[in-house]
């Protein structure tokens, strides 16, 4: 069974500056994808940002990038010049790419922007 | 155009009495999967629709839990005879199928007293 795993609860950033969320996941399939979602206190779940595993590219979507390292199996998500906005829980997720399947998240990291 | 909407967003159950949350997918979409959020928890795979058949149930955790979507487009999540550890919020999520995004709702929070 494939596993997402977030070992930060909470992280803390000053306004502008950058941060980075880990997360590390276990599977034995060769082909899914990962992603990072948002969720604001309004519980709306937000896709941020998705690597497929067959890409060796990092995937970056403004000032959002990750870290995706195969082998190791961890997938970072760094937050450039953030914003109060940013403030919400991240989630990590996983999902394999050979069917319509169900999505698998991680626990979540709290992330907390200080003005 | 709309996203998903789920109602109620807010829900309290005496333990015991039977509740249904509602899912209303994209117009189009024909995959709708149900997810369980405990509070400070992420997200655990329910139920998983393709238009009105049901293909996957495996995350149902016990038989008071049912769904069911039988026109291939909204979607009803039922729990009986509530429990406390049933206070979770609901979120529901639909796709075009195959390997396309899903979007979620907003989720109904459900609070058994």
């Amino acid at each position: 069974a494939q596993t997402v795993t977030q070992s930060q609860p909470e992280m803390s950033v000053q306004e502008a500056e950058t941060v980075t969320l880990s997360c590390t996941y276990d599977t034995s399939e060769s082909d899914y994808y990962l992603f990072w979602y948002k969720q604001p206190p309004s519980r709306q779940m937000i896709l941020v940002i998705r690597q497929e595993a067959y890409k060796q590219q990092n995937a970056t979507e403004n000032r959002f990038s990750v870290n995706f390292q195969k082998a190791a199996k961890s997938f970072s998500l760094k937050i450039s010049d953030s914003q109060l906005g940013d403030a919400a829980m991240y989630f990590c997720a996983y999902r394999s790419m050979n069917r319509d399947d169900k999505i698998i998240f991680g626990k979540g990291t709290r992330l907390h922007i200080l003005p | 155009g709309a996203g998903v909407s789920q109602s109620p967003r807010y829900k309290v159950a005496k333990r015991g009495q039977d509740v249904a949350l509602r899912c209303d997918p994209i117009s189009g979409h024909v995959s709708l999967f149900w997810y369980q959020q405990a509070l400070g928890q992420g997200p655990e795979f329910l139920t998983y629709f393709q238009n009105e058949a049901q293909l996957d149930k495996s995350g149902l955790p016990s038989d008071r839990f049912f769904a069911e979507r039988p026109e291939g487009s909204v979607s009803t999540l039922k729990i009986q005879r509530t429990q406390q550890e049933d206070s979770a919020v609901y979120l529901c999520a639909s796709s075009l199928g195959g390997q396309t995004e899903q979007y979620f709702g907003p989720g109904t929070r459900l609070t058994v007293t």
